[in-house]
């Protein structure tokens, strides 16, 4: 059984560039959340993705868009990069959107210049 | 409007000691909570959780513990070993919604031999 996987790990964008971040859920999990991780904070959830439909999403701008596929993996999509998007980007896929354990990958760790 | 919040940014034990890292929350909605380890340069990984109906939960050396009436939860480790050091975020949620993470800020946990 693979764990929860994302690509790249580190990445470094230009301010106003755009980027896409990917994540391949843990087998057998239909459901994946992405949070943002700033510098000394806890994650803060960005949204959330089951079977391919958006369900739930955070405090963050349009510019924050995302996808899911059919083999439920997902992209994360950042348009119009600022600085304050500088930070580490999590991936977390759980069993159903009825269950609050997730589990999570390393992270891309996004630097915005 | 921080809804979970870590008020101890590093905590220091001796190993065999045992470790209480606190919880504190604001959202009277939330019905789940969890306890997650984080490494450098690895994600979250989930430790243990707890519904708002027990008060108490066991595995192995952790235990969380929940005071409702309080709006409080700490987790034990007991005993604590130097590779319990890491840092511990809280997270919450609300299960009648999309059951998105709602986390604290953490706390490092230091397990000195």
């Amino acid at each position: 059984e693979t764990g929860v996987t994302q690509s790249p790990t580190h990445l470094i964008k230009t301010r106003g560039q755009q980027v896409t971040l990917r994540c391949s859920s843990q087998s057998g999990h239909n459901t994946v959340s992405w949070y943002q991780q700033a510098l000394g904070q806890g994650p803060q959830f960005i949204f959330q993705y089951y079977r391919e439909e958006e369900n739930g999403r955070g405090n963050f701008p349009p510019r924050f868009s995302g996808l899911q596929f059919p083999n439920y993996s997902s992209e994360l999509n950042v348009n119009a990069l600022e600085l304050d998007d500088s930070a580490l980007y999590l991936c977390a896929s759980s069993w159903n959107r009825g269950r609050a354990e997730a589990f999570f990958g390393q992270g891309t760790r996004l630097t915005v210049v | 409007d921080q809804q979970v919040k870590q008020n101890s940014p590093s905590l220091s034990v001796q190993e065999g000691r045992i470790s209480i890292l606190n919880c504190d929350y604001t959202n009277s909605m939330f019905d789940y909570f969890l306890w997650y380890k984080k490494y450098p340069a690895e994600g979250p990984t989930f430790l243990i959780s707890i519904s708002s109906i027990k008060d108490k939960n066991e595995d192995g050396r952790f235990t969380v513990f929940l005071n409702k009436s309080a709006k409080h939860l700490s987790l034990h480790i007991v005993p604590s070993q130097p590779g319990d050091s890491a840092v511990y975020f809280c997270a919450a949620s609300v299960m009648r919604s999309q059951g998105n993470l709602i986390f604290g800020k953490g706390t490092k946990l230091s397990v000195k031999p």
